[in-house]
């Protein structure tokens, strides 16, 4: 899982509450990405952000948010306009022009 | 819809026989990864071939490319108990001014003892 933290494994989160997913780095990597998983499924993209103070939206970024104040930290807030939150959330990290990305060991999220 | 397809969907064998994956995408891209997950964990980079390259290997791990096809495959031979897991492909390719890397649906490999 090279560098990069997630916590909480797991998560339970009652409807209609925000929820945020913390994902850290220490390997002063530039771009962070969020991708979500469901079961069966392969990866898709909700936010990614190449610089700090910047981030653009992905593939589903409808009903999450994010902040990259720090290089080293991209934190993701599901929130209650989500409809359908309960999932696997992997955090990934990139350096510059290199083209692999090394991903956290994920969160899951289920909403009761 | 996802850029990268993979197929089988699932592969069950026996240990120490070889394991054949393979992805197919539609547009160009500039290079193409294979990534490895256990089940629960994150993703692992595997290998990764680029758009100029036919064939490329790493240990038991076989890529090969084929760019007028769309399609890549990954060979794991001598299959082992702990290569146990889902291979997914992911192309890298331009797209709206960023790159990007798309993931396919991924192949549930299942080694048997």
């Amino acid at each position: 899982d090279g560098g990069i933290t997630q916590s909480p494994k797991y998560l339970f989160r009652k409807e209609g509450q925000n929820v945020t997913l913390s994902c850290e780095q220490n390997l002063n990597h530039d771009a962070m990405y969020w991708y979500r998983q469901d079961p069966g499924q392969g990866l898709r993209l909700i936010y990614y952000s190449q610089i700090v103070n910047d981030f653009q939206k992905g593939d589903i970024a409808e009903g999450y948010s994010v902040s990259r104040e720090k290089k080293e930290s991209f934190p993701l807030t599901v929130t209650s306009a989500q409809k359908n939150p309960t999932a696997f959330y992997l955090c990934a990290s990139r350096q510059g022009n290199a083209d692999t990305q090394y991903f956290g060991p994920g969160t899951r999220l289920t909403v009761l | 819809s996802q850029q990268g397809e993979e197929d089988p969907q699932a592969l069950s064998i026996q240990e120490g026989e070889n394991a054949t994956m393979n992805c197919s995408y539609k547009t160009s891209i500039n290079n193409l990864q294979w990534y490895r997950q256990n089940s629960g964990r994150g993703l692992v980079h595997l290998i990764l071939i680029r758009s100029n390259e036919r064939e490329k290997h790493s240990g038991r791990l076989r890529v090969t490319l084929d760019t007028s096809k769309k399609s890549s495959s990954l060979l794991i031979t001598a299959s082992r108990a702990a290569d146990t897991a889902s291979y997914f492909c992911a192309t890298d390719a331009m797209v709206g001014g960023n790159e990007k890397l798309t993931f396919g649906t991924g192949t549930r490999l299942t080694i048997i003892p």
